[in-house]
């Protein structure tokens, strides 16, 4: 069973930086894409970023290029987000969200339960 | 970036009724559409992919249609569990996504 875990929210002041983790397990971690969405309290869905399995091919939500940066550590089965130049409206809970298929261009089949960031 | 526009924002229907969701992408994308539903407290479930395929576990009263640029997620009878908020979501710009803003399904 696929299992994510998010951890490293909590709360911020404006302009600082929160580094997000999400432990992984139950699949084979460096066959999938990765995802971090957001939702912001009350409202929809919003994707962040995305990464490859090698990390070869990255890609950002407009609202986060040039602050966020996505990786992940394949042999420690983990997925990060560093968020830099932190404004109120980044809080927001943040997913990390497993691919479907190999590949990319899939469905977001798994998703953890959330971790809580609040940016005041 | 592909924008993903979806309607209505609220829909009303009476239990046991049919109910049409739609979601419209700002460029063709295919059939590389999802439709997720989230509840209160929960978070989102997949339902449908590739437009039409229902995920596993999900009851055949949930279907997907479309392709290019128009896609309709329909629940034939609505059940009391149904009443959630529904979301599609684009993959085909992969390693650029993007979700609609929600359609808030509520009891009539």
């Amino acid at each position: 069973e696929v299992h994510l875990v998010e951890s490293g929210g909590g709360l911020v002041q404006p302009g600082r930086s929160l580094r997000l983790s999400c432990a992984a397990s139950g699949f084979t971690f460096d066959e999938f894409a990765l995802h971090w969405v957001r939702q912001a309290p009350g409202k929809g869905l919003e994707w962040v970023s995305s990464i490859s399995w090698n990390s070869g091919k990255i890609g950002y939500a407009d609202s986060v290029k040039g602050r966020f940066i996505i990786s992940r550590d394949n042999a420690k089965n983990s997925l990060f987000l560093q968020m830099n130049s932190l404004r109120p409206d980044d809080t927001a809970f943040y997913y990390c969200a497993k691919d479907m298929f190999l590949g990319g261009h899939s469905p977001f089949e798994s998703w953890g339960q959330g971790t809580l960031v609040i940016v005041s | 970036e592909i924008v993903m526009t979806q309607s209505p924002a609220t829909l009303s229907v009476s239990p046991g009724a049919r109910a049409t969701l739609s979601c419209r992408a700002s460029q063709s994308i295919s059939t590389n559409v999802a439709w997720y539903q989230q509840k209160p407290g929960q978070v989102p479930r997949l339902l449908i992919y590739a437009a039409s395929t229902r995920a596993t576990g999900i009851p055949a009263r949930f279907s997907g249609s479309g392709s290019g640029t128009e896609f309709t997620l329909t629940i034939s009878s609505l059940q009391s569990e149904d009443f959630a908020v529904y979301y599609c979501h684009q993959y085909d710009g992969w390693p650029r996504e993007s979700f609609g803003q929600g359609t808030k399904l509520e009891i009539k």
